[in-house]
């Protein structure tokens, strides 16, 4: 049965700063997703990571995927108070299995 | 592109009463469709998904239903409602690459 673990669950950050978000899977999965969530809001599609070694970087954000690892990291840079919402790392088996999420703040 | 619709947006039901949500997509045909609960602060639990028309596979035994009357329809409902049902219910379609969500619908079970 495929787990998904995220953490950390709560980040508080500091404008300009950095930070990671890792997303570990159990077994063997096909493709790797992460959505943002506002709060009140449904779920956005940020980046889909297809194979090992992937990178996909959209503004400060990137994203990375070691199959091998079965680790997905979330890399943030100089976070800007926008960047404020819960993160959700998904992985395939059939069907899409959450993390539970990581609630980011950042702070001026 | 694909456009997903959910009805109502927001919705406030007594413990007991009947529940209809309903899902519509446009811009794909045959999509796989799914409803997702999210209770609130929390993650999300796969409640039904469906392949096709009159498909329905359900993921955890509970009060709830799932209908695909049509190949872009998809309905959750329930005859009664409990208090645990409150939650942000999010309707889904796969397109072979990505999975994305609709806009959701907030209920609230008093």
């Amino acid at each position: 049965e495929l787990k998904v673990e995220q953490n950390p669950l709560f980040l508080s950050m500091q404008e300009g700063k950095n930070y990671t978000i890792y997303c570990n899977y159990s077994t063997t999965s096909d493709r790797l997703y992460w959505y943002r969530q506002d709060p009140g809001k449904s779920l956005e599609s940020l980046f889909v990571l297809l194979s090992n070694g992937a990178v996909k970087q959209e503004g400060r954000l990137m994203a990375s995927l070691d199959t091998k690892a079965r680790l997905s990291t979330l890399h943030i840079t100089a976070a800007v108070h926008d960047l404020s919402a819960t993160y959700f790392c998904a992985a395939e088996q059939g069907n899409l299995i959450f993390g539970k999420g990581t609630k980011l703040s950042v702070k001026p | 592109s694909q456009t997903i619709h959910q009805w109502p947006a927001t919705l406030v039901q007594p413990v007991g009463s009947p529940l209809s949500l309903e899902c519509t997509v446009e811009g794909t045909s045959n999509p796989n469709l799914y409803w997702y609960r999210q209770a609130a602060g929390r993650g999300l639990q796969l409640l039904f998904y469906s392949v096709g028309i009159g498909q329905i596979s359900s993921e955890v035994p509970q009060n709830l239903s799932a209908s695909r009357p049509q190949d872009r329809q998809f309905i959750l409902s329930s005859k009664k409602l409990l208090l645990s049902d409150s939650g942000f219910y999010l309707c889904a379609l796969y397109t072979g690459v990505e999975q994305y969500f609709g806009p959701g619908t907030r209920l609230t079970v008093t």
